[in-house]
C-alpha cells in the first residue's frame, strides 16, 4: 500500500476554500485516492474518491495531477462545522484494505 | 438503516479482565473491519473480514486479541487479558463497495 503525507494541521476562516495537498509518490497503477473525515468522538466518514482528473460531489472536489503522486481535497467555502481531521488514503479498491495516516487536523475559525 | 453498530460504547474494566467488544455491521455489506485509535499510534487496522472470513490479521497486536465473525450480521473482538496499554477507541467498520461505513466506536479504559 502506497504511502502518503499530508500536512499536519492547517487553519482556515469560515467562508474561505480549503485546499489540502496529499503526498503519494509511490502510488501504484490500480490504486485509487480515498478521502476521509473524522470529527472528534466519531469514527471516519467517506468524503470522496478518484483515479484521475477531477472528481466533485456536494462536499468536495478531488484533483488529481497526470502523475498521480499527489492529489488535492478541495473544501468550498467552509464552515465552523468543517473543522474535523482529514485523511487520504491510498490502495487497491480489490484489496478493500486502507491504512490511514496521521491526517491533517482542519481548524475552521469564525 | 441504523447504520454500523457497536456495544458498549464505554467499557471500563480492570487489567486482567475479559473485554469482549461487539458489531454489528450494515445488511448487505461483505466486509467488515476492526480498527484501533490511540492519541500516540493513531487509526490501525487490526483485522478485516470478508464473507465472515478472515483476511489479513497483520494488525493484531499479540495474542491476547482474537476475533471472530460467526455470520454475515454479527462480529467480536476479544481482548483476554486485558491490559491498561489497550485502551483506547475501538472501530468497526463495513462495506460493501469499497466505501466503509464506520461504527460510533468503543471507548476502552483499562485500568
Amino acid at each position: 500500500l502506497a504511502k502518503t503525507t499530508q500536512p499536519i494541521s492547517m487553519d482556515s476562516y469560515e467562508g474561505q476554500e480549503v485546499n489540502i495537498t496529499c503526498s503519494h509518490n509511490n502510488i501504484a497503477t490500480n490504486d485509487y485516492i480515498t478521502w476521509y473525515q473524522q470529527f472528534p468522538s466519531q469514527g471516519p466518514r467517506f468524503i470522496i474518491q478518484g483515479y484521475k482528473t477531477k472528481v466533485t460531489n456536494e462536499v468536495a472536489s478531488l484533483f488529481i495531477p497526470a502523475d498521480r503522486k499527489s492529489s488535492t481535497l478541495s473544501l468550498p467555502r467552509v464552515s465552523l462545522s468543517d473543522t474535523a481531521v482529514y485523511y487520504c488514503l491510498v490502495g487497491d479498491l480489490g484489496t478493500d484494505k486502507l491504512i490511514f495516516g496521521t491526517g491533517t487536523r482542519l481548524q475552521v475559525f469564525p | 438503516d441504523a447504520g454500523v453498530i457497536q456495544s458498549p460504547r464505554h467499557e471500563v474494566t480492570e487489567m486482567g479482565q475479559e473485554v469482549t467488544l461487539r458489531c454489528k455491521p450494515i445488511s448487505g455489506h461483505n466486509s467488515l473491519f476492526w480498527y484501533r485509535q490511540t492519541m500516540m499510534r493513531g487509526l490501525e487496522l487490526l483485522i478485516y473480514f470478508n464473507n465472515n472470513v478472515p483476511i489479513d490479521d497483520s494488525g493484531m497486536p499479540e495474542d491476547r486479541f482474537s476475533a471472530k465473525m460467526p455470520n454475515a450480521s454479527f462480529s467480536t473482538l476479544k481482548i483476554q487479558p486485558s491490559e491498561p496499554r489497550d485502551s483506547a477507541v475501538y472501530f468497526c467498520a463495513s462495506s460493501l463497495l469499497n466505501e466503509q461505513f464506520f461504527g460510533p466506536g468503543t471507548r476502552l479504559t483499562v485500568l
